[in-house]
């Protein structure tokens, strides 16, 4: 079964810091690309960022609003991904999910899709 | 701000149709990909690419694009098929991932 399980959230004050991991099991992990997208309650998916194979040369990307905080980085040996968070802020508060990247060539377009997600981890920021 | 935008909220009747869209610049480089959730719940991809649909999603769904515009089509709306729904694409630089603010969708 393809599966993908989140840990290490729960509450974290200001200015602290968290690492969440993501277990992957089922599919090839060291070949695929690895995701990070949060939600806060009541508010819609975010994507946080990704960390390639090592045949992309383990490449990295954040969004803005992370960018500098958060490093993502990956154990092949282990089949998981991390998310460290850094300078945490109260805005951070959400539930963490890591997702996997698929990607085919399209005629005329690029096919790009997440599947499986994990369950999510939650992540509060409070003091 | 997300550079894919939906409606907020959509009602369908039922076992009518609805169609779910999704406008964007990088949708004219890039298919959507399609995800559904429920409360309390991870999203669910339900279609990806020109119109596929992974094992499990019933038929009921498809998918299309044209131009800067995608849409989920949902033929015959069930109760369970209630949820949000949220369309994902590259960015205009192709280097990184947005996703649209999400429609909730109510079946009535």
């Amino acid at each position: 079964e393809v599966q993908l399980v989140e840990s290490g959230g729960g509450l974290v004050q200001p200015g602290g810091s968290l690492k969440l991991s993501c277990a992957a099991s089922g599919f090839t992990f060291s070949g695929s690309a690895m995701h990070w997208v949060r939600q806060a309650s009541g508010k819609g998916l975010e994507w946080v960022g990704r960390i390639r194979s090592k045949a992309n040369s383990y490449a990295t990307a954040y969004a803005a609003s992370v960018k500098g905080r958060f490093t993502i980085s990956r154990d092949d040996s282990k089949n998981t991904a991390y998310l460290q968070m850094n300078s945490l802020k109260t805005e951070d508060t959400a539930v963490y999910y890591c997702t996997r990247h698929q990607a085919a060539a399209g005629t005329g377009r690029g096919i790009n899709w997440f599947d499986p997600w994990g369950q999510g981890t939650l992540v509060t920021v409070s003091s | 701000s997300s550079e894919l935008t939906q409606d907020p909220a959509v009602s369908v009747a039922l076992g009518q149709t609805v169609r779910i869209t999704c406008q964007g610049d990088s949708l004219r480089s890039y298919y959507a990909s399609w995800y559904q959730q429920k409360p309390g719940q991870a999203p669910v991809l339900v279609i990806y690419g020109k119109n596929n649909r992974p094992s499990g999603i019933p038929d009921r769904f498809s998918g299309s694009s044209s131009g800067n515009t995608a849409s989920l089509t949902i033929t015959g709306a069930q109760a369970e098929d209630e949820a949000d729904y949220y369309c994902n694409s590259r960015d205009s630089s192709g280097n990184l991932v947005v996703f649209g603010g999400g429609t909730k969708l109510t079946v009535l």
